[in-house]
């Protein structure tokens, strides 16, 4: 079956820390990834996404995420994190085939000053 | 004016009652979906549409209706409100031959008292 995993529900971090969120996926044929996210009140806006070529993409805001095909992963990172960036954020997969996407729970990112 | 519009933006209804959620894009994209958000559930799929001619079921189709007017307007209608239809809607369209990104729509928060 076709699922995506965000084991961390809530995650805290410092202001100027780094972060990592995992995402892990399930899909029968070759994945798109994504990464969105969400800011209080606000629709979804996509950070990066992957489709094939090289497996480190860059997103807006700083962020990046590793395809690892091997783990079924495609975590994102930050290396400073900024108050701003405090939201939740969503993992999604699709198929060049299917026109959809389907979405993890969604990691609550918290930022302490 | 937003590429994606939603409304109305919040809505309180009671049980029983028929309520339809709108949806207009100026993106000029083909494909428009209907997803529902629920804490620590992510977003799930309701209904999607490729065409104006094509309607699918998701996920979570049982409940609800669409309706694809146009090739800019895709609504959302609960025939018979119950209260765990209370969510967050999100309308999303995409554009399979641009990259394959969805741009939603601010959302529509409805209670269902």
């Amino acid at each position: 079956a076709q699922s995506v995993t965000q084991p961390d529900i809530h995650i805290t971090v410092s202001e100027g820390a780094s972060l990592e969120l995992r995402c892990n996926y399930s899909y029968g044929a070759t994945p798109y990834l994504f990464w969105y996210v969400q800011s209080p009140g606000q629709g979804l806006q996509l950070l990066l996404k992957y489709f094939s070529g090289d497996t480190l993409v860059q997103g807006i805001k700083g962020f990046e995420a590793e395809f690892k095909r091997s783990q079924s992963s495609f975590n994102l990172r930050k290396p400073s994190v900024h108050w701003s960036d405090a939201a939740e954020y969503f993992c999604a997969v699709g198929g060049s085939n299917t026109g959809k996407l389907i979405f993890g729970q969604g990691t609550t990112l918290q930022v302490k000053p | 004016d937003a590429d994606v519009t939603q409304t109305p933006r919040n809505r309180i209804t009671k049980t029983g009652k028929r309520i339809m959620l709108e949806c207009s894009q100026t993106k000029g994209h083909d494909r428009m979906y209907w997803y529902r958000q629920d804490p620590g559930l992510g977003l799930r799929l309701i209904y999607y549409s490729f065409d104006v001619k094509d309607i699918n079921k998701g996920e979570i189709s049982d409940g609800y209706s669409v309706s694809r007017q146009a090739q800019a307007k895709f609504s959302l209608s609960l025939e018979s409100a119950i209260p765990n239809q209370t969510a967050l809607y999100f309308c999303a369209t995409s554009d399979l031959g641009r990259a394959y990104g969805y741009t939603f729509g601010s959302g529509t928060r409805l209670t269902v008292v």
